[in-house]
């Protein structure tokens, strides 16, 4: 059975840092998706990763996938206000199954 | 439409009474998502459409849950004999095809409060 863990649950960070927010998957997953939720509205696509070693960049967003490890990455470079809001990630296993999601506070 | 829209946004009903949800997808997507999303939790699955047929409904938590979707485009979700347990926002979601690594667009969801 497909589970998926995210951390930190929760990250307050200072505008203009770097930081990372993990994704790990119990078995095999052939997709790895993370979305963007902000407070009381829906979920937004950000990335689809299909493959082993893929990486992604939008912005000062940037995600990676290591099937081996089982491992997705979400890399927030020199952070902005903007950026605050829960970051989920999902695996496939014919559905999606997500992680409890990531609630980030950026700070001016 | 533009995008995946639901209605209502927000229902109050007391416990034991039967409710309907109603999720408007993207003109042309083939494949309807339902989803249950608790607070600070991510989204649950409860069941996929592809045209009309519920191609997969497992995530259905037991049998006062029914979702239709009659003609391959707008979808209901039934709720018979609400409990407190149900509380939830429930999130629509559609795509074009319905294969696997598809973008999913999602509408902004229902709030359901059971009292």
């Amino acid at each position: 059975e497909l589970k998926v863990e995210q951390n930190p649950l929760f990250l307050s960070m200072q505008e203009g840092k770097n930081y990372t927010i993990y994704c790990n998957y119990s078995t095999t997953s052939d997709r790895l998706y993370w979305y963007r939720q902000d407070p009381g509205k829906s979920l937004e696509s950000l990335f689809v990763l299909l493959s082993n070693g893929a990486v992604k960049q939008e912005g000062r967003l940037m995600a990676s996938l290591d099937t081996k490890a089982r491992l997705s990455t979400l890399h927030i470079t020199a952070a902005v206000h903007d950026l605050s809001a829960t970051y989920f990630c999902a695996g496939s296993n014919y559905q999606l199954i997500w992680g409890a999601g990531t609630k980030l506070i950026i700070k001016p | 439409g533009a995008g995946v829209s639901q209605t209502p946004s927000n229902k109050v009903t007391e416990k034991g009474k039967y409710v309907e949800l109603r999720c408007d997808p993207i003109s042309g997507h083939t494949a309807l998502y339902w989803y249950r999303q608790s607070l600070g939790q991510g989204p649950e699955f409860l069941i996929y459409f592809q045209g009309t047929g519920a191609a997969d409904d497992s995530g259905l938590p037991n049998d006062r849950f029914f979702a239709v979707r009659p003609e391959g485009s707008v979808s209901t979700l039934k709720i018979q004999r609400t409990e407190r347990g149900d509380s939830a926002v429930y999130l629509c979601a559609s795509s074009l095809t319905g294969r696997d690594g598809e973008k999913l667009f999602f509408g902004s969801g229902t709030q359901l409060s059971v009292l």
